[in-house]
């Protein structure tokens, strides 16, 4: 099976700076992506690591090490909006997503 | 843009009856996915369609049945609900099984088996 492990809950103040570990164990890999979701919505699309190394896009920041079987999703900057579930998902080698059970990130004033 | 809608949004079912979660994606998209979100649990994948016409089971398939006769639609079907359906299901889609295409998910329906 696949195993996939993140924190359940983080809390950081409006223009601090949380990371947010992932680390898996699965049958192969393909990718790993990170998704945002806001309580009773669906999921949207952050970020997409294939390669080592990190992807910047704006506030928000993917890392991976395929060799340790990590990632992170840095958000820069914080913002009350960034308040939501942050789901880590790994694609494996049938091409499958597994997701992580997602880390809820509070954000105060 | 559509993208991808869900059919309800929110249902409560008596157990034991059927009922179909429809889903319908405008993107021209070749496969599409149905997963579950239960708490503390994340999305698990139940059943997926790498393209029309072919369908696959993913890690809890088990009281669900999918069928693909086109490529926009891709219904879910419980045959006799029971309480442990309950939970939010979501519909997904991607242009292509690999590369770096994200999967794009639909709003969710709610279910409550009773």
């Amino acid at each position: 099976g696949q195993n996939i492990d993140q924190p359940t809950e983080m809390t950081a103040t409006e223009g601090a700076i949380v990371q947010i570990n992932c680390t898996y164990q699965t049958s192969g890999f393909n990718g790993l992506f990170w998704y945002q979701q806001h309580a009773g919505e669906a999921p949207t699309f952050l970020s997409y690591n294939v390669l080592d190394g990190l992807e910047e896009k704006g506030r928000f920041s993917s890392f991976l090490s395929r060799s340790k079987g990590y990632s992170y999703l840095l958000l820069k900057e914080l913002q009350m909006k960034d308040s939501a579930s942050y789901l880590c998902a790994v694609r494996d080698d049938d091409y499958k997503l597994s997701f992580g059970a997602g880390t809820t990130v509070t954000v105060r004033a | 843009t559509a993208g991808i809608t869900q059919a309800p949004t929110s249902q409560i079912l008596a157990a034991g009856r059927s009922m179909t979660l429809r889903c319908t994606q405008d993107m021209r998209h070749n496969a599409m996915y149905w997963y579950r979100q239960d708490l503390g649990l994340g999305l698990r994948l139940i059943h997926y369609s790498n393209t029309a016409g072919t369908t696959g089971k993913g890690e809890v398939p088990d009281g669900y049945s999918v069928s693909r006769a086109n490529t926009d639609d891709f219904p879910l079907t419980l045959a006799s609900a029971v309480p442990s359906q309950t939970s939010v299901y979501f519909c997904a889609s991607s242009e292509r099984v690999a590369g770096p295409e994200t999967q794009y998910f639909g709003p969710g329906t709610r279910l409550l088996v009773l």
